[in-house]
C-alpha cells in the first residue's frame, strides 16, 4: 500500500529536549515536505526536499532542521524545541510538483511542548 | 512576500447547489496550482491540479485559472453533504523560491446542508 508514514503520532515533551519525527514513504518519490498546521495561520512549509541530499528552506524553518540522506526518508529535527512549535505536523510526498501528481500525506504529528 | 489568500468562510450551500470558492495569489511567476480537501482531524488530499489558463473538469469538480487576475477557483456542482470540509488553496512560488516552495491559504470552510 502506498504511503506515507509519520512516526510518533502524538509526542507531549519538554522546552530544550531533542526530538525528531521520521517520516518514510514508499513510492519511491522525489519531492517530499514538512509542514506545520496552526489555527488561523492555516499550512505553512517548513523545508522540502528535492531529492536525495537536495534540501531548501520553506516559509517558517526557524528552529527546525532536515537531512534527505536517502529517497525514502526524511526527518524533522526539533533540536531545542520551544512552546512555540507546538502544532500539528505533516509529512508529505510527491514524484515531483508538475503534472498531476498528488502529494500524499501522512498522518500528521501532534506536538506539545511544555 | 507571497501571499495566497482565501476567503475564510464559512460557506454553506444547500445539497445539489454548486459551491464556488475563490483564490489569489501574489507571486505572478506561479506555475502551478492545487485544491485540496481536508476532513477535519484528517491530512490534506489533492483533488484538482491546473497548470493552464482556462478551465479543467474532473467529474464534480472544475477549476479555473486565471494568470493575468492572479486568481484560481473551483466549482463543486451537485454538492453533498461528504463535501463538507475545509478546501485548502496552494500555489507554487517561482520569484523568491525555487518551485518546490508550496504556499498554502488559509482555506475556505465548505458546508453543505442536506
Amino acid at each position: 500500500e502506498a504511503q506515507v508514514t509519520q512516526n510518533p503520532r502524538y509526542l507531549i515533551t519538554v522546552t530544550g529536549k531533542k526530538l525528531t519525527v521520521t517520516c518514510s514513504q514508499n513510492m519511491n518519490h522525489e519531492y517530499m515536505s514538512w509542514y506545520r498546521q496552526d489555527p488561523g495561520l492555516g499550512l505553512r512549509q517548513i523545508y522540502y526536499s528535492m531529492n536525495v541530499e537536495v534540501t531548501d528552506k520553506g516559509d517558517v524553518p526557524e528552529g527546525y532542521k532536515v537531512s534527505r540522506k536517502e529517497k525514502r526518508n526524511f526527518p524533522l529535527i526539533l533540536e531545542s524545541p520551544s512552546p512555540n512549535q507546538t502544532s500539528l505536523y505533516f509529512c508529505a510526498s510527491s514524484f515531483n510538483l508538475m503534472g498531476n501528481q498528488p502529494q500524499h500525506f501522512g498522518d500528521g504529528t501532534r506536538l506539545s511542548i511544555l | 512576500q507571497k501571499e495566497v489568500e482565501q476567503n475564510s468562510g464559512p460557506l454553506s450551500v444547500p445539497e445539489g447547489a454548486i459551491a464556488s470558492l475563490n483564490c489569489t495569489y501574489s507571486d505572478r511567476g506561479s506555475q502551478s496550482f492545487f485544491w485540496y480537501r481536508q476532513y477535519s482531524g484528517k491530512s490534506p488530499e489533492l483533488i484538482m491540479s491546473i497548470y493552464s489558463n482556462g478551465d479543467k473538469e474532473d467529474g464534480r469538480f472544475t477549476a479555473q485559472l486565471n494568470k493575468a487576475s492572479q486568481y484560481v477557483s473551483l466549482l463543486i456542482r451537485d454538492s453533498q453533504p461528504s463535501d463538507s470540509a475545509t478546501y485548502l488553496c496552494a500555489v507554487n512560488a517561482f520569484y523568491g523560491g525555487s518551485q518546490g516552495n508550496l504556499i498554502f491559504g488559509k482555506g475556505t470552510k465548505l458546508s453543505v446542508k442536506p
